[in-house]
């Protein structure tokens, strides 16, 4: 069966410094998608960064970078120069490459960000 | 990328009334999805609106309890029939274009607040 396992309850950082956000993921299909997505306490879900399970290279948007392990099966999101507006929740998500399928979410990671 | 519009952003109902939520792209989607976050939980699958025909719903979810409409391929609506407290969730809607791992698109989210 197809899951996202995100073990970090809670995180803290400094601001502007790096934190990493751990994924795993299992699932028998060759052809997947991975995503990050943020979800502020206003409640909405905010795409910041896809790694396709077939891209040789670590997907990087800005401040974001995936780091994309695909033997260990594992999606780390990896923030830079953390903001306080980076404190929200983040959750890891993959899609499968079939028709008509929808995100399977992980529980997601709290990230606290203070100065 | 597609924008959503998803209305109403947050409610206070009253049990055993119901609530209907409207979900409108700014293009033509695939695939559009409903889902129910209680609080402090992940993203739950209720079901996948499908265009022109009856909803596919995942376990635990029924028709009666949460019908979904999708008369074209940009807007959906979701209601919360019959509402107790224990429906008090965020709800959000989610568009997908096209089939492979294509990324997901989400509304601002629904607030719901039964009393």
């Amino acid at each position: 069966a197809q899951k996202i396992t995100q073990t970090q309850p809670g995180m803290f950082v400094q601001e502007k410094e790096a934190v990493t956000l751990d994924c795993t993921y299992d699932t028998s299909d060759q052809s997947y998608g991975l995503f990050w997505y943020k979800q502020p306490s206003s409640g909405e879900m905010i795409f910041l960064i896809y790694q396709g399970s077939y891209d040789e290279q670590n997907a990087t948007e800005g401040r974001y970078s995936l780091n994309f392990q695909k033997a260990r099966k594992s999606a780390n999101l990896v923030i830079s120069a953390s903001q306080l507006g980076d404190s929200a929740m983040y959750f890891c998500a993959m899609s499968l490459n079939q028709a008509g399928t929808a995100l399977i979410f992980g529980k997601g990671t709290t990230l606290s960000v203070s100065s | 990328s597609a924008v959503i519009s998803q209305k109403p952003s947050r409610d206070i109902c009253q049990r055993g009334t119901s609530l209907t939520i409207q979900c409108q792209v700014d293009s033509q989607v695939t695939m559009m999805f409903w889902y129910r976050q209680q609080p402090g939980q992940s993203l739950t699958l209720i079901a996948t609106a499908n265009q022109g025909s009856e909803a596919t719903y995942e376990s635990g979810f029924v028709i009666d309890k949460f019908p979904i409409s999708r008369p074209n391929l940009t807007f959906s609506t979701l209601t919360v029939s019959n509402m107790s407290p224990e429906d008090s969730s965020i709800y959000l809607c989610s568009a997908q274009r096209g089939a492979a791992g294509a990324e997901a698109f989400f509304g601002q989210g629904t607030r719901l607040t039964v009393v």
